[in-house]
């Protein structure tokens, strides 16, 4: 596709459990960007790689957040033992570079923990 | 720590008429500063790129300023249309880094 797809949509998940939200960058794009966003709020950054490593981790709030892009491409962002207070759209974002390159998002996942 | 505020948080005005959305950041040493429209429930849309070294941008009924030595940005909307209600976000970039977010400015057109 031509744009950032995010996989799933939508997670509801029980406390406790372990989830995993995918993002596929647009293709030969280097950057690539995770964010969170709670209802009514601006998106808070968590995590940013440059290829396959993590430039910046420093928006990670725990470390029950994970997340890996092994082939510089596909990302995925992995939750353990996952709280309520988790509960938010995750959106995920990439650029051709880490630089002044224009940021392209995803649709995003909905995830909620009941 | 780069700081981003958009006013007014929210804004409602007559189908038609022309509109501008304010957002300031207090570190002027940007990359650049980005534009985003959203849709409720769904991810964000691009809408207008401004490098550093750029006054302004516009894109059909958009035009997009900066003023990085006071920290401001504007987004004019002309001749604003229903479908144009959306929640519109500025974002600045500083580095190879994370772009940082304004809490957003949820507008609504009424016909």
């Amino acid at each position: 596709g031509a744009g950032v797809s995010q996989t799933p949509s939508n997670k509801v998940t029980e406390k406790g459990k372990y989830v995993e939200l995918r993002c596929d960058p647009i293709s030969g794009h280097t950057a690539l960007y995770w964010y969170r966003q709670s209802l009514g709020q601006g998106p808070e950054f968590l995590i940013y790689f440059q290829g396959t490593g993590a430039a910046d981790d420093s928006g990670l709030p725990n470390d029950r957040f994970f997340a890996v892009r092994p082939e510089g491409s596909v990302s995925t962002l992995k939750i353990q033992r996952t709280e309520r207070g988790d509960s938010a759209v995750y959106l995920c974002a990439s650029s051709l570079d880490g630089g002044p390159a224009e940021a392209f998002f995803g649709q995003g996942t909905r995830l909620t923990v009941v | 720590k780069q700081e981003v505020t958009q006013i007014p948080a929210a804004l409602s005005v007559p189908e038609g008429e022309n509109l501008v959305l304010n957002c300031s950041f207090t570190d002027s040493a940007i990359y650049n500063l980005q534009w985003f429209r959203q849709d409720p429930g769904k991810g964000l849309t691009s809408l207008l790129l401004i490098q550093s070294s750029q006054r302004e941008q516009t894109s059909g009924r958009l035009n997009a300023s900066l003023d990085k030595s006071s920290g401001r940005s504007t987004l004019y909307i002309a001749a604003s249309q229903p479908g144009d209600s959306a929640t519109y976000l500025c974002a600045v970039k500083k580095g190879a880094q994370k772009l940082v977010f304004g809490q957003g400015t949820r507008l609504t057109i009424n016909p």
